[in-house]
């Protein structure tokens, strides 16, 4: 079946441009996360959707980042002025069950690669 | 706060040799543990996960990892190692604060096979 779709897989960006990455996640699947994952580096938590709710944005490190899903399946993460410490690759998964529970497994995207200039 | 420490940077292997990546974990709660893999340019793959069922956790492609809380430790072994099994190899806890599943990633261990 279809597993986590992002798009762009790979996109360049000029310092001080906003961007947008898009997230599919499985169909059905309540919670959906994103995550940050520098070169080098795991990924790093940003923020977590239940359905439509941002129930966490714990990780989001700037208010130049925001994230939605407003009819609780695909998300957008988006980015403004974005600046070279922004460049990583940016992960999407979502999970079946709602947040809390321990049967939760998370399914990941292939991640958009975001290069800043 | 919940943490992973991958005691390895680097592990390498002759194919057909066994495979240990070490992996302790720091949790206030009884945590749930993962281990994914991630080969180059493509999505992280969910290898196994334990959660406080049996401590000896079997995975996809012969991997298995053994939960030891007396050692906070959940390392991955396989008996044998195959050149397919090249990857990046994360440890991971979740961190149920917010009552959410994120996950805490570790920094990685790149499993080289050498022929």
């Amino acid at each position: 079946g279809a597993g986590v779709s992002q798009s762009p897989r790979y996109k360049v960006a000029k310092r001080g441009q906003d961007v947008a990455l898009r997230c599919d996640p499985i169909s059905g699947h309540v919670s959906l996360f994103w995550y940050q994952q520098a070169l080098g580096q795991g990924p790093e938590f940003l923020t977590y959707f239940q359905n439509e709710a941002q129930l966490d944005k714990s990780g989001l490190p700037s208010d130049r980042f925001f994230a939605e899903r407003p009819e609780g399946s695909v998300s957008t993460l988006k980015i403004q002025r974005t600046q070279q410490e922004d460049s990583a690759v940016y992960l999407c998964a979502s999970s079946l069950a709602p947040g809390g529970s321990r049967e939760g497994t998370q399914y990941f995207g292939p991640g958009t690669r975001l290069t800043v200039l | 706060a919940q943490s992973v420490t991958q005691l390895d940077s680097h592990v390498s292997v002759s194919e057909g040799t066994p495979v240990l990546l070490r992996c302790n974990y720091s949790s206030s709660y009884s945590p749930s543990l993962f281990w994914y893999v991630q080969h180059p340019n493509k999505g992280l793959q969910l290898l196994l996960k334990y959660t406080s069922a049996a401590t000896l956790v079997k995975g996809i492609n012969g991997f298995e990892a053994e939960f030891k809380k007396s050692e906070t430790s959940f390392h991955l072994t396989k008996p044998s190692a195959h050149m397919s099994d090249a990857a990046e190899y994360f440890c991971v806890v979740s961190d149920r604060d917010f009552g959410n599943e994120k996950l805490t990633f570790g920094t990685g261990t790149r499993l080289t096979i050498i022929p």
